[in-house]
């Protein structure tokens, strides 16, 4: 993988359901995954940075894994609320400079 | 809660000008960076900036961009001769922390620069 892929482009949900997004980054020279949460009109937010193999954040009702080897990252939304619709945006460092690879984002919409 | 402002929220210019796209950055960080997002596509890196100086910059990044800190607060990105091809929606970025791989960006909300 040369870039990084984030799947779906977009999901529909209702108010309640859980859901995930995948992120696809380049696995050689890895140094960090973050997420970003961008609302309409807002400024791109960070929700974590994760560098270590396995590894597994949580705030809130929002989490991630981290899968260094295979080059995956996961990011779950339990109980999603209409205040969760948003884009949200995965991006890598796979070298030891300071560029972010992002990828195109997964728009999320919760309906009540 | 401290933030990075940008300004101008939105610029309109003829191609060929020159645009000077401003970012005040949170007070206590140290990195700088501008990001781009052409409608439609990923966000994109242009350029790093610490201790006055660019410590990374993309392709992108061609001799009509360029970046500087005038005086201490401000951190500016100017385009000398703008193209239809630099519209996008521009970001400021500030990370407290010297690498990505501890320091999350904070960024601000966007110039949307537009070209005709």
């Amino acid at each position: 993988i040369l870039n990084v892929e984030q799947s779906p482009q977009s999901l529909h949900v209702q108010e309640g359901d859980s859901t995930n997004f995948t992120c696809s980054f380049p696995s050689s020279n890895f140094y960090a995954l973050h997420w970003y949460r961008w609302e309409t009109a807002k400024s791109p937010e960070a929700l974590f940075v994760m560098t270590l193999n396995g590894d597994e954040k949580k705030k809130g009702r929002i989490s991630a894994t981290l899968n260094t080897k295979e080059g995956y990252s996961y990011l779950y939304i339990k109980g999603s609320q209409p205040e969760d619709s948003a884009t949200y945006l995965c991006a890598s460092n796979s070298n030891s400079g300071y560029a972010l690879n992002f990828g195109k984002g997964t728009s999320l919409l919760v309906t009540p | 809660e401290p933030e990075v402002t940008q300004t101008p929220s939105h610029q309109v210019t003829q191609m060929g000008q020159e645009v000077i796209l401003r970012c005040v950055p949170i007070s206590n960080h140290l990195y700088f960076y501008w990001y781009r997002q052409i409608l439609g596509q990923k966000v994109e890196f242009l350029v790093s900036f610490y201790n006055n100086e660019i410590s990374e910059k993309s392709e992108i990044f061609d001799d009509q961009f360029s970046v500087e800190r005038p005086d201490g607060s401000n951190f500016t990105l100017k385009i000398r001769s703008t193209k239809l091809e630099d519209s996008a929606m521009y970001f400021c970025a500030s990370s407290e922390a010297n690498r990505v791989d501890t320091g999350e960006l904070f960024f601000g909300e966007g110039s949307r620069l537009t070209v005709l």
